[in-house]
């Protein structure tokens, strides 16, 4: 499969908890995307990290990078209503430059 | 950040018939453009990476008589999803890359469903 994988599939939290999501992937990489997509629309990019970082903030975004496990974890913290979405990770590899999206995690945050 | 236009937004057609879905960078040369295809409650699945001027390279399983890009300029790709069946209905988005850019550029989808 072309995809890498995450965890968990789906995720429902209360309003103000924080969100933990994971991703695995399976080729040495350039970078790692995150990604969030509200139900039928397109998607909105939240954070890049390169393959020499190993942690990134943005906001109330929290990304890590482990290149020797090859995976990556996305922490929304204090997290709202309207961050009911689908999350997806993107990895873009450096054998060429595809950017290949993993599973998704489907987050809701009950208010 | 820089902008990436696709449309239609969403399209209906009878089967049978081709539906042709444009991508264009508006503020930049996109060298790179990839195509993508989302089915419900699915991740995003890459059909094929076209490059400006040269045939697209498609991935395996991914009918390329079927789905026809051009890449004819350096701010416009289209896709055209020709002779389309209803199983064809699917969210299509594209994304654009720069020459030496590390990101890619995502349009806002193209909801295609046919009946």
């Amino acid at each position: 499969s072309q995809q890498g994988e995450e965890d968990p599939q789906a995720l429902s939290i209360q309003e103000g908890e924080n969100a933990t999501m994971n991703c695995s992937y399976k080729t040495s990489i350039n970078n790692l995307q995150w990604y969030r997509q509200n139900s039928g629309r397109g998607l909105v990019h939240l954070i890049l990290i390169r393959s020499n970082e190993r942690e990134k903030h943005s906001g109330r975004l929290r990304v890590t990078l482990d290149t020797s496990k090859k995976s990556s974890s996305l922490l929304i913290t204090a997290s709202r209503a309207a961050d009911t979405a689908s999350y997806f990770c993107a990895t873009e590899g450096t054998g060429g430059f595809k950017t290949i999206f993993g599973a998704g995690t489907r987050l809701f945050v009950k208010a | 950040g820089a902008v990436v236009s696709q449309h239609p937004s969403w399209v209906i057609c009878k089967s049978g018939t081709s539906v042709k879905i444009e991508c264009r960078s508006l503020d930049f040369q996109a060298t790179t453009m990839f195509w993508y295809r989302q089915f419900p409650k699915q991740s995003l699945m890459l059909m094929a990476t076209s490059n400006e001027g040269s045939k697209a390279t498609y991935e395996q399983g991914v009918e390329k008589d079927k789905f026809l890009i051009n890449h004819a300029s350096l701010t416009l790709s289209t896709l055209t999803v020709t002779s389309a069946h209803p199983e064809d209905s699917s969210f299509y988005i594209c994304s654009a890359s720069n020459r030496g850019g590390t990101e890619a550029f995502f349009g806002q989808g193209t909801r295609l469903t046919v009946v």
